[in-house]
C-alpha cells in the first residue's frame, strides 16, 4: 500500500540545522509532486514546500524561504527537507505528503505520519 | 496569497445530527478553463495526520462515507455531514490548490454535543 514515512526530527537549538527524510513506498515515487507540511502544537496545517516529480521545480513558503531547501532523492524514493537557522517558531509536527499530480502544487491526497521537530535552547 | 476563512471554529453536534461547516476563499478559485473548483476538505482525528475527504469541491475521496458531502463554487463552499457519528470527532480543513502556495483555513473542530 501507498506509505510515507518520516524521519530525522528531535530537539535543536535556536539557529541549528536539521535534515528531515520521507521514505516513499507502494507508488511510482518518480512520477509525483511532494510536499512538507507542518503543524505547530495545537494549531493547523501551515504547507512549507513542494518539489516537482523530477527535482526541477521548488516553492517554498515565505516563512521558510532562504533557510529550508527541499530535495529528493528518486533512486532512494526518498524525499528531504533541510532545515537551517531554525527558529522557535519552526517547533512543529512535519508532515511529507504526494501530491495528486506531478508538476505544480495541487492538493495532497497521501499523508505520512509526521516527525516532531522542536526547536529550544 | 489566497487567505481561506472557516466558520464556525468549532461546533457540537449531537450524534445522528447534521453539522455544516462553511469556508470561504479571499478570491475565487474556480478555474473557468476546466471549470473546476480548485478547493479540497480533510479531516484530521486526534493524534493523527489528515485525511483527504473531499476533491474538486464535491467529490468524494473513494472510501469516504456517503454522510460527507460538500458544495460550492467561487470562492464560497460547504462540508456538511449529515448524520454525525462518533468517529467524525474531528479538526477539518479546507485548502485551496488555485495559486501558489497552497493554503488551509484555519480549522473547524467537531464535537459530540
Amino acid at each position: 500500500q501507498v506509505q510515507l514515512v518520516e524521519s530525522g526530527g528531535g530537539v535543536v537549538q535556536p539557529g541549528g540545522s536539521l535534515r528531515l527524510s520521507c521514505a516513499a513506498s507502494g507508488f511510482t515515487f518518480s512520477s509525483y509532486g511532494m510536499h512538507w507540511v507542518r503543524q505547530a502544537p495545537g494549531k493547523g496545517l501551515e504547507w512549507v514546500a513542494f518539489i516537482r516529480y523530477d527535482g526541477s521545480n521548488k516553492y517554498y513558503a515565505d516563512s521558510v524561504k532562504g533557510r529550508f531547501t527541499i530535495s529528493r532523492d528518486n533512486s532512494k524514493n526518498t524525499l528531504y527537507l533541510q532545515m537551517n537557522s531554525l527558529r522557535a517558531e519552526d517547533t512543529a509536527v512535519y508532515y511529507c505528503a504526494k501530491d495528486l499530480y506531478s508538476s505544480s502544487p495541487y492538493y495532497m491526497d497521501v499523508w505520512g505520519k509526521g516527525t516532531t521537530v522542536t526547536v529550544s535552547s | 496569497d489566497i487567505v481561506m476563512t472557516q466558520s464556525p471554529d468549532s461546533l457540537a453536534v449531537s450524534l445522528g445530527e447534521r453539522a455544516t461547516i462553511n469556508c470561504k476563499s479571499s478570491q475565487s478559485v474556480l478555474y473557468s478553463s476546466n471549470n473546476k473548483n480548485y478547493l479540497v476538505w480533510y479531516q484530521q482525528k486526534p493524534g493523527q495526520p489528515p485525511k483527504l475527504l473531499i476533491y474538486w469541491a464535491s467529490t468524494r475521496e473513494s472510501g469516504v462515507p456517503d454522510r460527507f458531502s460538500a458544495s460550492g463554487s467561487g470562492t464560497d463552499f460547504t462540508l456538511t455531514i449529515s448524520s454525525l457519528q462518533a468517529e467524525d470527532v474531528a479538526v477539518y480543513y479546507c485548502q485551496q490548490h488555485y495559486s501558489t502556495p497552497p493554503t488551509f483555513g484555519q480549522g473547524t473542530k467537531v464535537e459530540i454535543k
